[in-house]
């Protein structure tokens, strides 16, 4: 069974610096898919960003990027320039190709300091 | 315009009731979830549907019965509401059964159980 790994529960950085949240996995599929998905305390859950493990190249939206090590397993999202409205609990997500299902990490908890 | 709407947004209720959540989409989606989330934030994938087809239903006691009476619409009916039900449970929708397709989520219905 595949699981996702979130091993920081909480963390905080300060406006307008840069902070990464971390993700593993376990899978012994070739082709999946990772994302990463924001739910601020109004309980939204909002997609940030996504990344086929077909694709070398890290996705990157605006000031979200990611760093993926697909042979170490890891799927790290970076965040430049943090905002306020960053805040938020922040889940990794895995899906299997030919899967329906999202497997989802534990959340880590993101305060953005004044 | 909600993409994902669910009602109730807050249901509070008795141990041993029955009720119901909705949720509707309107982005012509035709996989459609019901994620339960718990105390702690973990989320986890309860039922799935393609087409009014069932597709994924995990360990979940027979109490809850999911009903699917189009492909827009996908319910969420509890019998004999328990204490550990109280959670948070969203609704998510997306475009067919392709793995890398995201996951569209409603606001989330919080279930209180006195």
């Amino acid at each position: 069974a595949q699981t996702v790994t979130q091993s920081q529960p909480e963390m905080s950085v300060q406006e307008a610096e840069t902070v990464t949240l971390s993700c593993t996995y376990d899978t012994s599929e070739s082709d999946y898919y990772l994302f990463w998905y924001k739910q601020p305390p109004s309980r939204q859950m909002i997609l940030v960003i996504r990344q086929e493990a077909y694709k070398q190249q890290n996705a990157t939206e605006n000031r979200f990027s990611v760093n993926f090590q697909k042979a170490a397993k890891s799927f790290s999202l970076k965040i430049s320039d943090s905002q306020l409205g960053d805040a938020a609990m922040y889940f990794c997500a895995y899906t299997g190709a030919g899967s329906y299902q999202l497997t989802f990490g534990k959340g880590t908890k993101l305060s953005v300091i004044p | 315009d909600t993409a994902v709407s669910q009602t109730p947004k807050y249901l509070v209720t008795q141990m041993g009731n029955d009720k119901s959540i909705k949720c509707e989409q309107n982005l012509g989606h035709d996989t459609m979830y019901w994620y339960k989330q718990d105390s702690k934030k973990f989320l986890k994938i309860m039922f799935s549907y393609n087409n009014k087809e069932l597709i994924i239903n995990e360990t979940v006691p027979n109490r809850f019965s999911p009903k699917s009476p189009d492909k827009a619409h996908l319910n969420l009916h509890i019998n004999s509401l328990e204490l550990g039900d109280s959670a948070v449970y969203f609704c998510a929708s997306s475009l067919g059964h392709r793995s890398n397709q995201p996951q569209h989520f409603g606001d989330g219905t919080r279930l209180s159980i006195l």
